[in-house]
């Protein structure tokens, strides 16, 4: 069982560029969600989803954006990389609110931004 | 918006120790959520609380729903090394339960 991939594990980035993160699930979730985790901290929320076609904001959405055209997939984009972007990224799903059911995350996305 | 308070931040026992750690918030939070993150991975849920008072096991792992709703409790008996790891507490955001808040984190490690 996939579960919830990210790709890439790593990356390094330019100050000013630009990069998309992928996410894919494979368990027909509705719920998807993009956090950002700094070192030595906890996990704030970026974006979610709640189904295709629908996007809302986190708790620090700004300097991303997002889409959600399937099930499936739910991309975070990175425009203009800045060095505070430097974190983990992890992106995880859920079949219904998270308050009532398991929230599966992916094994991260590693940024560094120089 | 909610925050939630982890203590300790670190935890460095010798294998076979108990372990307590709690997590505070100054708003009430109607589920708990005790997450694992193992070093490298994306965190994994141990334990839900839905209930106050409500006092929940997962094998080693005992978590309590703190009565004021304030507040919530996760002990580990008889620690190994594959206990190693950061251990978040989570709640819901907002009432639609869509958004978890995440606590800083308690970060354990057992020494065999």
């Amino acid at each position: 069982n996939a579960g919830v991939t990210q790709t890439p594990k790593f990356r390094i980035l330019k100050i000013g560029q630009s990069m998309t993160l992928q996410c894919t699930q494979d368990m027909n979730h509705n719920y998807m969600y993009w956090y950002r985790q700094d070192p030595g901290m906890g996990l704030k929320l970026i974006y979610y989803s709640v189904g295709a076609g629908i996007t809302d904001k986190g708790e620090v959405p700004n300097g991303y954006n997002v889409s959600r055209s399937t099930t499936e997939d739910f991309p975070l984009r990175l425009e203009l990389a800045a060095p505070s972007q430097t974190s983990v990224y992890f992106c995880a799903s859920s079949a219904d609110r998270v308050g009532y059911r398991t929230q599966y995350f992916g094994p991260g996305t590693r940024l560094l931004v120089l | 918006g909610q925050q939630l308070n982890q203590s300790p931040q670190s935890m460095f026992i010798q294998e076979g120790e108990d372990v307590s750690m709690n997590c505070t918030s100054s708003s009430i939070f109607n589920t708990w959520l005790w997450y694992k993150q193992d070093p490298g991975e994306g965190p994994v849920l141990l334990i839900a609380l839905y209930k106050a008072g409500e006092l929940t096991s997962n094998g080693r792992l005992t978590a309590q729903f703190g009565i004021t709703r304030k507040d919530s409790f996760l002990n580990i008996s008889a620690s190994i090394p594959s206990d190693v790891g950061i251990y978040f507490c989570a709640g819901p955001q907002n009432n639609a339960g869509n958004m978890l808040t995440f606590g800083g984190g308690t970060r354990l490690m057992v020494k065999p």
